[in-house]
């Protein structure tokens, strides 16, 4: 199946708080996991991604942690800032014989009080 | 390095009219992708097109269509157009066939009356 469940759906945060957005996919084929950050009006923009044989990445404030063996990743936002505020979406792809199909989850909207 | 384009941003249809949709990809940018983003559905994949072949095609019926031209824009049309159709519609392009990282535009946002 080429499900990708994502949560919570909305998500407000504290200015200096940690944002914290789950994902859980069936395929075990899927073996690529980016997250997009996507504002009003704008297309979905790469923030982060990860790659199974690796159980977490950091890239600034943003950190990917992926459990392999339970098929759930999560986005980990530190020290949250109003700016953040956006609709985030995790995806999944099988890798280069799919091509660039990515299938999405549902999107978690993030809004960071000042 | 401009990013990518597409055009028209708002377009306004009645049912049972077609409708097609451009997008100019990242210079030197191959494949072209598009996805239909709705309210209720979230992003769904329609098509990707890598040297002017589709190479996958997403769960959408055939009024959905789309080509690659040698230039590695991409078009794409929906024929005879229903209310469920109205979206936002977004291409994505990236170097090669991979899982390369893909930029978005702006996406084409399409209302069906």
């Amino acid at each position: 199946q080429q499900q990708v469940k994502q949560s919570p759906q909305s998500l407000i945060v504290q200015k200096g708080g940690i944002s914290i957005i789950n994902c859980a996919y069936e395929n075990t084929a899927f073996d690529y996991f980016p997250w997009y950050q996507q504002f009003p009006g704008k297309g979905p923009a790469l923030l982060i991604a990860i790659r199974p044989d690796v159980s977490e990445k950091k890239e600034g404030r943003f950190t990917i942690s992926f459990n392999k063996s339970a098929k759930q990743f999560s986005l980990h936002i530190m020290d949250s800032q109003p700016g953040d505020s956006a609709t985030y979406f995790c995806a999944a792809s099988i890798g280069m014989s799919a091509g660039n199909m990515l299938t999405f989850g549902g999107g978690t909207r993030l809004m960071v009080k000042p | 390095k401009a990013g990518v384009t597409q055009t028209p941003r708002y377009l306004i249809k009645t049912r049972g009219q077609q409708v097609t949709l451009s997008c100019s990809p990242i210079s030197g940018h191959r494949s072209v992708s598009w996805y239909q983003q709705t309210p209720g559905q979230g992003l769904q994949f329609l098509f990707e097109y890598f040297s002017e072949t589709q190479r996958n095609k997403g769960n959408f019926p055939g009024r959905f269509s789309g080509r690659q031209f040698s230039n590695s824009r991409s078009e794409m049309n929906v024929s005879t157009l229903e209310l469920g159709d109205s979206a936002l519609y977004l291409c994505a392009s990236s170097l090669v066939v991979s899982t390369d990282t893909q930029y978005f535009g702006p996406g084409t946002r399409l209302t069906v009356l």
